[in-house]
């Protein structure tokens, strides 16, 4: 089964500084992998995903991560943080299911908070 | 507008009765899911359906019940064998094709309060 483990559950942040959000993943097979966004009492909204080709991906919001499979990670980044960035932050790990479809399995999620 | 609405936002139920969350989505997907999400916990799958009138328990089923009798629609009942209904609920729908993935798209999710 796969699973995806986020290291922090909270990240205090200034405004303006840079932060890197960690997950690490576990899985026997080929991964698609996931950064959502979720503001309070709101759906998740996709930051980015990586499902092949560059390890680098740029996402929504000038977020980015890098997906490194000798050590199962996929951090995600950003150079500048804004306030509007508070919010929770998901990784999440996708398999196919039987008929077409996908399960995503998600990490814990990390609490980000931009302070002035 | 396409997208995924969710009904109502805001939930309350005493202890001991059933509950019908709705869930519509007009992006003509066949897939849809219902999620549960606890503080500290993520999102964890209750149900997903791929195709009208079939669905499968996710990793955390029991005490809820769904039908998928319309592709658009995909309720989710929580009943009284639920022991801890008091959560925020999310439903989220895809295309399905085989050999790639299909990106899930989430609704606004309904919070639901036992008392």
């Amino acid at each position: 089964a796969q699973s995806v483990t986020q290291l922090d559950s909270q990240v205090p942040v200034f405004e303006e500084a840079p932060v890197e959000l960690r997950c690490n993943y576990s899985s026997s097979v080929s991964v698609y992998l996931f950064w959502y966004v979720q503001y309070p009492n709101q759906g998740l909204q996709l930051l980015l995903k990586y499902l092949s080709g560059s390890t680098l991906v740029k996402g929504i919001n000038g977020f980015e991560a890098e997906f490194n499979k000798s050590q199962t990670s996929f951090h995600l980044r950003k150079p500048s943080v804004h306030i509007s960035d508070t919010a929770e932050y998901f990784c999440a790990v996708s398999e196919s299911v039987t008929g077409g479809g996908n399960k995503l399995t998600f990490g814990t999620g990390t609490q980000l908070k931009v302070e002035l | 507008d396409g997208g995924i609405t969710q009904s109502p936002k805001y939930l309350f139920r005493k202890e001991g009765q059933n509950v019908t969350l709705s869930c519509e989505q007009n992006l003509n997907h066949d897939a849809m899911y219902w999620y549960r999400q606890d503080p500290g916990q993520g999102l964890r799958l209750i149900y997903y359906s791929q195709i009208v009138n079939d669905f499968q328990k996710g990793d955390i089923a029991e005490g809820y019940s769904v039908s998928r009798e319309k592709k658009e629609s995909f309720p989710l009942t929580v009943t009284s064998a639920q022991k801890n209904p008091t959560a925020f609920y999310l439903c989220a729908s895809s295309i399905r094709r085989t050999g790639t993935y299909n990106e899930q798209f989430f609704g606004p999710g309904t919070r639901l309060t036992v008392l």
